[in-house]
């Protein structure tokens, strides 16, 4: 069974700062989605990135980076110029390209941004 | 385009009662989740649907949880004879199609309290 294991339960950074969030999976697959979403305290799920695993090149989306390293199965996310709404709970997860697959969450790292 | 919308929002039941949360998917989405939030845990897999089908059950505890996705209206999770370790939150999510395996897009969230 895949597993995603988020080693910082908690994380905080300075406002206008950049922070590291680490994820590791374990899959035998080689075709596959891994996803970062937020959830702030209204506790909606929103997803901040996306990277497909046959892509070589990381994914970005504006301050939001990630640090995709296949062999390792390692997913970093990486925030740049911190802001104060970026503090919310942080969720790696993974699912694999086939039908109907679910979404496999790990345990989540709690960010907080000081100002 | 709504998103996934869940109802209700919050539920509180007493010991024993029974729960029944509510999930429309997006539209044209055809395929539902449901996971369960327990309190400063991640995201657990419950249950994945089409219409008229269950397809994967395998995070559905054995007793009291079912869930059901008709050709006609929103799909149901339901909690017969509730206890408190049932207090959770349930969210839903859901997919435009099986094979292509992208992010799923969640719901906010249905908080459940039992006394």
């Amino acid at each position: 069974a895949q597993t995603v294991t988020q080693s910082q339960p908690e994380m905080s950074v300075q406002e206008a700062e950049t922070v590291t969030l680490s994820c590791t999976y374990d899959t035998s697959e080689s075709d596959y989605y891994l996803f970062w979403y937020k959830q702030p305290p209204s506790r909606q799920m929103i997803l901040v990135i996306r990277q497909e695993a046959y892509k070589q090149q990381n994914a970005t989306e504006n301050r939001f980076s990630v640090n995709f390293q296949k062999a390792a199965k390692s997913f970093s996310l990486k925030i740049s110029d911190s802001q104060l709404g970026d503090a919310a709970m942080y969720f790696c997860a993974y699912r694999e390209e086939t039908s109907g697959s679910r979404l496999t969450f790990g345990e989540g790292t709690q960010l907080t941004v000081n100002p | 385009n709504a998103g996934v919308m869940q109802n209700p929002r919050h539920l509180v039941r007493r010991r024993g009662q029974e729960a029944r949360l509510r999930c429309s998917p997006m539209k044209g989405h055809s395929h539902v989740y449901w996971y369960r939030q327990l309190p400063e845990e991640g995201l657990k897999f419950m249950v994945y649907l089409q219409k008229e089908n269950i397809i994967d059950e395998s995070g559905m505890p054995k007793e009291r949880f079912s869930a059901e996705f008709p050709k006609e209206g929103p799909s149901i999770l339901r909690i017969q004879q509730v206890v408190r370790g049932d207090s959770a939150a349930y969210f839903c999510a859901s997919s435009p199609r099986s094979k292509i395996a992208g992010e799923l897009f969640f719901g906010e969230g249905s908080r459940l309290t039992v006394l």
